[in-house]
């Protein structure tokens, strides 16, 4: 079974459309990381956020939001009002203690289009 | 920008043949880990080095190997090219690979195999 489940492979909207990014993760770690990147056109994975697995308090910055819920094993990414400057493949990933160092499992990715 | 560059951009080589990979990680980073992308995947852990020692690596055979420079960059080696290493190569740097140490990733090598 995949470790990080990133269900949606492709979604479209409409700028100023909101969207959600699920991501669902598999771990027998107590403790563990979660993390989403954005991947440009460019190819460099640019970091959003990182949360810890005792901490399940959502987070917002900005139009970017985030809801953990570990009773689901979700980490899902909200964007409000979305821009064309958002499309772009966000991967969820994974960083759990029993690997080495801070290796990270990654989702198979989302790709967001945000039309004009 | 990152900080983290890596060499060359793209290349293209032959099956069977022996690629090298470069890495310069961010100022003070003394990690490297190292990334397969292939197209319209998420990327997969080839390996981490954490002061020129290997500190893990995930599931790749023995011909992707890889150095770790006193100055902290990094090679990664590929012999015996196949076609299913057509990827994206990233590396990431980081300060530490305490599992909640944030990883700065390089644009990548495109590497085409043909």
């Amino acid at each position: 079974a995949q470790k990080v489940t990133q269900v949606q492979t492709e979604i479209s909207v409409v700028e100023k459309e909101d969207v959600t990014l699920d991501c669902v993760y598999e771990t027998r770690d107590t403790t563990y990381y979660l993390f989403w990147y954005k991947q440009p056109p460019s190819g460099e994975l640019v970091f959003l956020i990182r949360r810890n697995s005792f901490d399940e308090q959502n987070e917002i910055s900005g139009r970017y939001s985030w809801n953990f819920q570990k009773s689901t094993s979700s980490f899902n990414f909200t964007i409000t009002a979305s821009q064309v400057v958002d499309s772009a493949v966000y991967f969820c990933a994974l960083s759990e203690a029993s690997n080495a160092g801070n290796m990270l499992t990654f989702g198979g990715g989302t790709r967001l289009m945000v039309k004009p | 920008e990152t900080g983290v560059t890596q060499s060359p951009t793209h290349l293209i080589k032959t099956r069977g043949q022996q690629v090298t990979l470069r890495c310069s990680s961010q100022s003070g980073h003394n990690t490297v880990s190292w990334y397969q992308q292939a197209l319209g995947q998420g990327p997969q852990f080839i390996f981490q080095y954490y002061r020129e020692e290997e500190n893990g690596r995930g599931n790749f055979p023995p011909r992707f190997s890889g150095l770790q420079f006193p100055n902290y960059s990094s090679e990664l080696n590929v012999n015996a090219l196949e076609l299913d290493d057509s990827a994206l190569y990233l590396c990431a740097s980081s300060l530490g690979a305490r599992l909640n140490t944030e990883a700065f990733f390089g644009q990548g090598t495109r590497l085409t195999v043909v």
